[in-house]
């Protein structure tokens, strides 16, 4: 089955710099790859996804990379601000038993130092 | 408001305490799924249901139970809970027989003391 790995754990910045989060995942057959927020108290929400035919996506501050042949994906944060200080998941889409389902990584804390 | 719902949303209960957390969605959704959520590990799926009828493990099932006996509703049922069920547990669910975007909701802190 799929098996997903995320880095860092922890992640701080000053506002106004960017951060990236990086995930590698092991089952080359999955073509699927969220991003999750999950502020203090609240439920995880989707931020962005990428699926397998494209590099590359893009929605304001936020984009995901995706490199196939390396397997791994990362999500990049550009002109970070408090707002942006969460628990971010990445998951991968698992073809193996579990027929499709997420599989997420360990999860990374972004804080955002004003 | 398309949402997931979940009761209670918080829960202290003893050791071998019968209990069960409801999940029901309005957004016709064919996927949902239980996750828990423990500091330092992530979302753990527990069970996963593609449709009505249809349910299957996930990564942690030992000692839950689930049902789907009508689409909107999807209950996660202890048989009898133990200390090590301590956790945040999620709902989610997602339109398709795959788990495509999830909409999650809003949690059950449950303790087993």
């Amino acid at each position: 089955g799929e098996n997903v790995e995320q880095h860092p754990s922890t992640l701080s910045v000053q506002e106004g710099d960017s951060a990236v989060i990086k995930c590698t995942y092991s089952d080359s057959a999955s073509n699927y790859f969220p991003w999750y927020k999950q502020e203090l108290g609240k439920r995880p929400q989707l931020i962005i996804d990428i699926r397998s035919n494209v590099g590359e996506k893009k929605d304001q501050r936020i984009a995901v990379t995706l490199n196939k042949t390396a397997k791994h994906f990362s999500l990049h944060i550009t002109e970070t601000q408090p707002e942006d200080s969460a628990v971010y998941f990445c998951a991968a889409r698992d073809y193996g038993g579990s027929q499709g389902n997420l599989i997420f990584g360990k999860g990374t804390k972004l804080s955002v130092k004003p | 408001e398309a949402q997931v719902t979940q009761n209670p949303r918080y829960l202290i209960t003893v050791t071998g305490k019968k209990l069960t957390v409801t999940c029901s969605q309005n957004m016709n959704h064919e996927y949902m799924s239980w996750y828990r959520q423990d500091p330092g590990l992530g979302l753990r799926q527990i069970y996963y249901s593609m449709n009505v009828e249809v349910t299957d493990k996930g990564d942690v099932p030992e000692g839950y139970k689930v049902s789907r006996k009508e689409k909107r509703n999807f209950p996660l049922i202890l048989e009898s809970p133990s200390p090590n069920q301590t956790s945040l547990y999620f709902c989610a669910s997602s339109q398709g027989q795959l788990a495509d975007t999830q909409y999650f909701g809003p949690g059950t802190r449950l303790t087993v003391l």
